[in-house]
């Protein structure tokens, strides 16, 4: 099937640092979103993005995170700075209609 | 809140047995119900999609929903070894939102 990937598998880092979660959405997708994953819980939507805009975000989408997609190119998750609590697997999906998501392998974050 | 939560946390079937997950809800206005499988590592496969009250197959994977009783059930047919994963129930309000909440999932081993 339909084939979205996610840079990199693994990213540890500083708590305080920047990170930028890059995700190659299928081609013709015009829908995005992203979910976290905190080991032993179930996985949880943060944001959708449509159009160049979010259209849509949970209370876990704090100010220090932000989305976009300059060009056309990886759909990103930045998180500035970073908290220990953000330590989780971050999994981006696309969608043609808004309706069948397709998942990326994801990518796992530790803050230390 | 949507809530969905999956039963049984863990199940072990025999090779060609059949294998019966369920999955409850808690909003009724709910429309949109999806089943993914994640083996170890990798990103969610799509198992089937379902819309409305009844049945729906998509190769070895059948999805019975139950709107009144608040379940969405998963019957794999003949199960095989590789299909041994994490399986998850993903519920979401149509296509105005694309926000999925998922369960927990069920953990599903298939003995040879």
């Amino acid at each position: 099937g339909p084939k979205v990937l996610q840079i990199p598998s693994h990213q540890i880092i500083d708590m305080g640092q920047m990170v930028t979660l890059n995700c190659d959405p299928v081609s013709n997708h015009l829908y995005f979103y992203w979910y976290k994953q905190i080991l032993g819980q179930q996985m949880e939507f943060l944001v959708n993005f449509y159009n160049g805009k979010v259209m849509e975000k949970s209370k876990l989408f704090k100010d220090q995170f932000s989305v976009e997609r300059p060009d056309g190119s990886y759909f990103t998750l930045k998180i500035q700075p970073t908290a220990l609590e953000d330590s989780a697997v971050y999994f981006c999906a696309s969608s043609f209609d808004n309706y069948e998501q397709y998942f990326g392998p994801g990518t796992r974050l530790t803050v230390l | 809140q949507q809530k969905v939560q999956q039963s049984p946390e863990s199940l072990t079937v025999s090779e060609g047995a059949m294998a019966s997950l369920n999955c409850t809800f808690s909003d009724r206005s709910s429309d949109n119900f999806r089943w993914y499988r994640q083996h170890s590592g990798k990103g969610l496969e799509v198992l089937v999609s379902i819309f409305s009250d009844g049945e729906k197959e998509e190769g070895s994977f059948t999805a019975h929903l139950n709107r009144a009783s608040l379940h969405v059930f998963l019957h794999i047919r003949e199960p095989q070894p590789s299909d041994s994963a994490l399986y998850l129930c993903a519920v979401s309000n149509g296509a105005n939102t694309g926000k999925l909440t998922f369960g927990h999932g069920t953990i599903l081993r298939v003995h040879p």
